[in-house]
């Protein structure tokens, strides 16, 4: 059965560094996701991208995050300037496009990335 | 502004035992989705069972089943024969066109 996948599974790194997520969506998705989780928190919505640009995004996506399709594979969220407050688990998610079979208006996620900034 | 309200922070189970999940939302929308997602101690977010606003029927998937009140915007989980591995988190979600909103979540513990 065909999954997300994200990588790296746990990414440490120094506040003020910038850091990139990775992700690959199900292979016939059109619809991509970036959600945040703070540790003991609901899932957050970051950002909806659709046809290489985005198409929502939320309050926490400020100007210190951006998102990437640099293939047609990879999905990439990256951080400019990682803040303490960006730790969380990070995940990816992905939609079928209505018409292309599946589910078209389920998302599925990925495993997660853990960000720990210190 | 859509809403998702998980009013149960922890429940337990007995193993083999039924659990329903409360959740109620709000929103302004007639067309939309519903989601339960399961997060085990790995944190994966895996879905567990979804519901289209318009389809009257609940939804069924195996030992999970959702109880849709629409006019009262209420989306329940039951989980029969409850079972060790459904110890996780329980989040309820709802969707519009596209982005999900989660409510906080429901601790289930299945105590064998």
């Amino acid at each position: 059965e065909p999954e997300v996948t994200q990588t790296p599974s746990h990414q440490v790194t120094q506040m003020g560094q910038e850091v990139i997520l990775r992700c690959v969506p199900i292979s016939n998705h059109l619809y991509f996701y970036w959600y945040r989780q703070i540790l003991g928190q609901k899932v957050e919505f970051l950002v909806s991208f659709y046809n290489n640009e985005i198409s929502e995004k939320s309050e926490i996506f400020d100007d210190q995050f951006s998102v990437e399709r640099p293939d047609g594979s990879n999905f990439t969220l990256k951080i400019r300037s990682t803040k303490l407050e960006d730790s969380a688990m990070y995940f990816c998610a992905s939609k079928a496009l209505r018409g292309s079979g599946g589910s078209t208006d389920t998302q599925y996620f990925g495993p997660g990335t853990r960000l720990t900034v210190l | 502004a859509q809403t998702v309200t998980q009013s149960q922070p922890e429940m337990s189970v007995q193993e083999a035992e039924t659990v329903t999940l409360s959740c109620t939302y709000d929103t302004s929308e007639s067309n939309y989705y519903l989601f339960w997602y399961k997060q085990p101690p790995s944190r994966q977010m895996i879905l567990v069972i979804r519901q289209e606003a318009y389809k009257q029927q609940n939804a069924t998937e195996n030992r999970f089943s959702v109880n849709f009140q629409k006019a009262a915007k209420s989306f329940s989980l039951k989980i029969s024969d409850s079972q060790l591995g459904d110890t996780a988190m329980y989040f309820c979600a709802f969707s519009r066109a596209n982005n999900l909103f989660f409510g906080t979540g429901t601790r289930l513990t299945v105590i064998p």
